[in-house]
């Protein structure tokens, strides 16, 4: 049974970085039949994708997030990353690592497994 | 971006009820659309992708349907462990983009 776990701090001050990690078990994060993305929810409101990345380290982000954001893979340790910088109150949200099955012709966002959810706060 | 609208926003129904809920894109998105439930505190679940096929484990009374623009999710007999906000997400193109939630709750 695959599992996903966020990990990072709960409170990140104005203009600072968020900096979470994914930790992936039950299964390897080199299988490519999969990409690993992020996911975010305000308090209260609705999803919004961040983007995916790829074993290899290809990326894929969303455009309105793309200047601030930055995904990596690390195999050895089967964790992957998210990076976002300059972060406002606007970026308070829950964040949710996830699987998402891989297609060959597209990139395709199925999110079959999902982490618990990491509550980041932006407050001074 | 493809903006994704889903109606309605809430809804109240009874043990048994068929319950129905529309999603529609902004632009033609083929087939490339998906269902998650999400119950409160918790994360999503993937119910139905591209379109129409039911995710593993997922129950038979779920049930999706449509295509280009036009999508619907249809529980056929409502549960009590169906409560929940229900999500479309379409992934056609970049970036993927969710409908604004459906809150289904009991009666």
């Amino acid at each position: 049974q695959l599992q996903l776990q966020e990990s990072g701090p709960g409170l990140v001050k104005p203009s600072e970085t968020l900096s979470l990690i994914c930790t992936v078990s039950g299964g390897s994060i080199s299988s490519g039949s999969y990409h690993w993305g992020w996911i975010r929810q305000p308090p209260g409101k609705g999803l919004e994708w961040i983007g995916n990345i790829y074993y290899s380290g290809s990326t894929y982000y969303s455009p309105s997030l793309k200047s601030r954001v930055t995904m990596s893979v690390d195999t050895s340790t089967n964790q992957f990353s998210l990076k976002l910088s300059s972060v406002t109150a606007a970026d308070t949200a829950v964040y949710y690592c996830a699987r998402s099955i891989r297609a060959v012709t597209m990139i395709a966002v199925v999110l079959v497994d999902w982490g618990q959810g990491l509550l980041v706060t932006v407050s001074s | 971006d493809i903006q994704m609208t889903q109606s309605p926003s809430s809804l109240s129904a009874s043990v048994g009820d068929r319950v129905t809920i529309t999603c529609q894109a902004s632009q033609d998105i083929r087939d490339y659309l998906n269902w998650y439930q999400q119950k409160p505190g918790k994360a999503p679940n993937l119910l139905i992708y591209d379109a129409s096929h039911l995710a593993t484990g997922v129950p038979s009374r779920f049930s999706g349907s449509g295509s280009g623009t036009d999508f619907t999710f249809t529980i056929s007999s409502l549960q009590p462990e169906d409560i929940a906000t229900y999500y479309c997400q379409q992934y056609d193109t970049l970036p993927a983009t969710f409908g604004p939630g459906t809150k289904v709750d009991i009666k």
